[in-house]
């Protein structure tokens, strides 16, 4: 059973276009998060979730919402998208709290033409 | 906010030999310090972590750190490195507030 998993691992889309990932983890795990990685494979933190508290990177674009219909799942919804969104997207789990080790899904690699 | 730095962008050594990867960080209190290790096209894998206590911590596949509070360093070490070693490497320190940040991470190539 995989413990992370993302949808889709792939995504090509044109400027302008509103887009989601989704991602759901198996593990009862309380906090969440999605994370941008560059073409240099720079990794940065873009959201953390639980079910208290939303914690936004400051330097996320308001195009960007993370949205949680329950506990398992936590879906990235990117509007107007722009070439320099392309990036693999991470999702990842936790028990609550970053002190905790965090389960990465495999990623979702999108391209924006 | 904290901050890690990883020297090294790309390091080559020989199946067998030793290896040190480097990793400094910033942070005003307590360090929580992970290592992670991603194969090409997939997620990230946690090798260890330390949160307190013994300053030297094992980790999964024979890799070991050691964290050095005057020296503001995590550095991961493996005795004999295999083929299978190779991959991208990133340490992380962690905050009370839910932030993770990431080196930039560093690339292993094994030589046969």
């Amino acid at each position: 059973d995989t413990a992370v998993s993302q949808t889709p691992k792939y995504l090509v889309t044109q400027m302008g276009n509103d887009k989601s990932i989704k991602c759901e983890q198996n593990l009862g795990h309380d906090t969440m998060y999605w994370y941008k990685q560059d073409s240099k494979k720079f990794l940065k933190i873009m959201f953390s979730y639980n079910n208290k508290e939303l914690i936004i990177n400051e330097t996320v674009p308001n195009r960007f919402s993370p949205k949680s219909p329950d506990k398992a799942h936590l879906n990235l919804h990117i509007n107007s998208l722009e070439l320099g969104d392309s990036a693999v997207y991470f999702c990842a789990s936790s028990q609550e709290g970053s002190l905790h080790e965090q389960y990465f899904g495999p990623g979702t690699r999108l391209t924006v033409t | 906010a904290q901050s890690v730095t990883q020297p090294d962008i790309h390091i080559t050594v020989s199946e067998g030999a030793s290896l040190e990867l480097r990793c400094n960080y910033s942070y005003g209190a307590t360090p929580y310090l992970f290592w992670y290790v991603q194969s090409p096209g997939q997620g990230l894998q946690l090798l260890l972590k330390y949160f307190s206590g013994d300053t030297l911590v094992q980790g999964i596949k024979g890799f070991e750190a050691e964290f050095k509070r005057s020296q503001s360093s995590f550095n991961l070490r493996k005795p004999s490195v295999h083929w299978s070693d190779a991959a991208e490497y990133f340490c992380a320190v962690g905050a009370r507030n839910n932030d993770m940040r990431f080196g930039a991470g560093t690339r292993l190539t094994v030589k046969p």
